[in-house]
């Protein structure tokens, strides 16, 4: 089975300055799906950054971009130019590619981040 | 574009009552997820729709726990009886078909109290 793992329960970074986020999980596939959310604490889901598995380049939007290293199993976010907003539970999800329960998102347990002014 | 809409935004309720959640996904999309998030155990997948038909209701813990989609404009999960330990946050969520890329979409959850 599929399973994430995000070993940062708690970070914190002051405002402007740069954090990596941490996620690995254990897959068979090769084919597949990461996805960051991010959720404030009104506790709206908000998708942050997507990444397919095929690519190799990774994934940028804006200020948040990835740094996916697939023989690893690795997939970091890096939050640039920090702001207050930022603050939040940041989760790291999985989908499979395709076959079986292709639909469902695996989600990591989640890193709370705090934004120092 | 409304999003996925949830109703209620807070239920409290006592054990041994029944609860139903509803949720009306964004229009156009064929998938529907139930998610419940807790400290303890995160999110977690109770079911997921595709067409209106379920496909994996595996994460649905007991049978106190049903779902249905009777057309692909609405669901509802429904508790009953109702326990203190449902007490959790429940998040509908739906996406379209075209390539698992397609990112779920979540409604702002509901938040169930079982006293």
């Amino acid at each position: 089975a599929q399973t994430v793992t995000q070993s940062q329960p708690e970070m914190s970074v002051q405002e402007a300055e740069t954090v990596t986020l941490s996620c690995t999980y254990d897959t068979s596939e090769s084919d597949y799906y990461l996805f960051w959310y991010k959720q404030p604490p009104s506790r709206q889901m908000i998708l942050v950054i997507r990444q397919e598995a095929y690519k190799q380049q990774n994934a940028t939007e804006n200020r948040f971009s990835v740094n996916f290293q697939k023989a690893a199993k690795s997939f970091s976010l890096k939050i640039s130019d920090s702001q207050l907003g930022d603050a939040a539970m940041y989760f790291c999800a999985y989908r499979m590619g395709y076959g079986g329960s292709q639909g469902n998102l695996i989600f990591g347990k989640g890193t709370k981040l705090s934004v120092k002014p | 574009d409304a999003g996925v809409i949830q109703s209620p935004r807070h239920e409290v309720t006592e054990m041994g009552q029944e609860v139903t959640l509803r949720c009306k996904p964004i229009s156009g999309h064929d998938y529907l997820f139930w998610y419940r998030q807790t400290m303890m155990r995160g999110l977690e997948l109770l079911i997921y729709f595709n067409n209106n038909v379920p496909i994996d209701d595996s994460g649905m813990p007991e049978d106190r726990f049903s779902a249905k989609m009777p057309n692909a404009s609405f669901s509802t999960l429904k508790i009953q009886p109702s326990e203190p330990r449902d007490s959790a946050v429940y998040f509908c969520a739906s996406s379209r078909t075209g390539g698992n890329n397609s990112p779920l979409h979540f409604g702002n959850g509901t938040r169930l109290t079982v006293t």
